[in-house]
């Protein structure tokens, strides 16, 4: 398996601009997570799905942001309209049924809002 | 309020030496801890982990310690290596809840 895939790497996008970052999951995979990562706060839970169904969206920071996963080899994550204060690393993670396994990461996407 | 704290943004040790990055926890029901390294521009990758019923757990250089009592764990590398240059984070999980909780990392630079 590749592993957890994200796009795009890098996106730069003008303040006020709506921005969709994608995640591809580890096959067989049934929970799928959302981190950012910023210096001030390190690695923070966005929202997390299990067998597609939003199970926990309380680290989602505002209402523009939004998260789909319409199957379970896909998920996105929407910022709409985007800040400069978005701007951070953003992560995408996947983890097998039974609890307390490690989660694993995808490369992650940079976002730059300007 | 963060659950999972790391007090130390950054630790520099010699090559050679033993590392150790700590971790304190407010949440006692908290009961499977995880350790994970980053590269720069590379995504968190699994280290070690050890469950609330154990105090230690070795896997090769790397050793993580849990003191329940104080809320608290610390990852030992010994001996530490120039690979072993990253951020590393210390996570937290509750059985049940099956989110993991992330500290804000420290960044361990190891001198030559």
């Amino acid at each position: 398996d590749a592993g957890v895939i994200q796009s795009p790497r890098h996106e730069v996008t003008e303040m006020g601009q709506e921005v969709t970052l994608r995640c591809k999951p580890i096959s067989g995979h049934d929970y799928l997570f959302w981190y950012r990562q910023t210096m001030m706060r390190g690695l923070e839970l966005l929202i997390y799905f299990n067998n597609n169904v939003p199970i926990d969206d309380s680290g989602m920071p505002e209402d523009r942001f939004s998260a789909k996963m319409p199957n379970a080899s896909f998920s996105t994550l929407k910022i709409q309209p985007s800040e400069p204060r978005d701007s951070a690393v953003y992560f995408c993670a996947s983890s097998l049924t039974q609890l307390n396994t490690e989660a694993f990461f995808g490369q992650g996407t940079r976002l730059t809002v300007v | 309020d963060q659950q999972v704290k790391q007090n130390s943004p950054s630790l520099s040790v010699q090559e050679g030496r033993i590392s150790i990055l700590n971790c304190d926890y407010t949440n006692s029901m908290f009961d499977y801890f995880l350790w994970y390294k980053k590269y720069p521009a590379e995504g968190p990758t699994f280290l070690i982990s050890i469950s609330s019923i154990k105090d230690k757990n070795e896997d090769g250089r790397f050793t993580v310690f849990l003191n329940k009592s104080a809320k608290h764990l610390s990852l030992h590398i010994v001996p530490s290596q120039p690979g072993d240059s990253a951020v590393y984070f210390c996570a937290a999980s509750v059985v049940g809840d099956d989110k993991i909780i992330f500290g804000k990392g420290t960044r361990l630079h190891i001198l030559p």
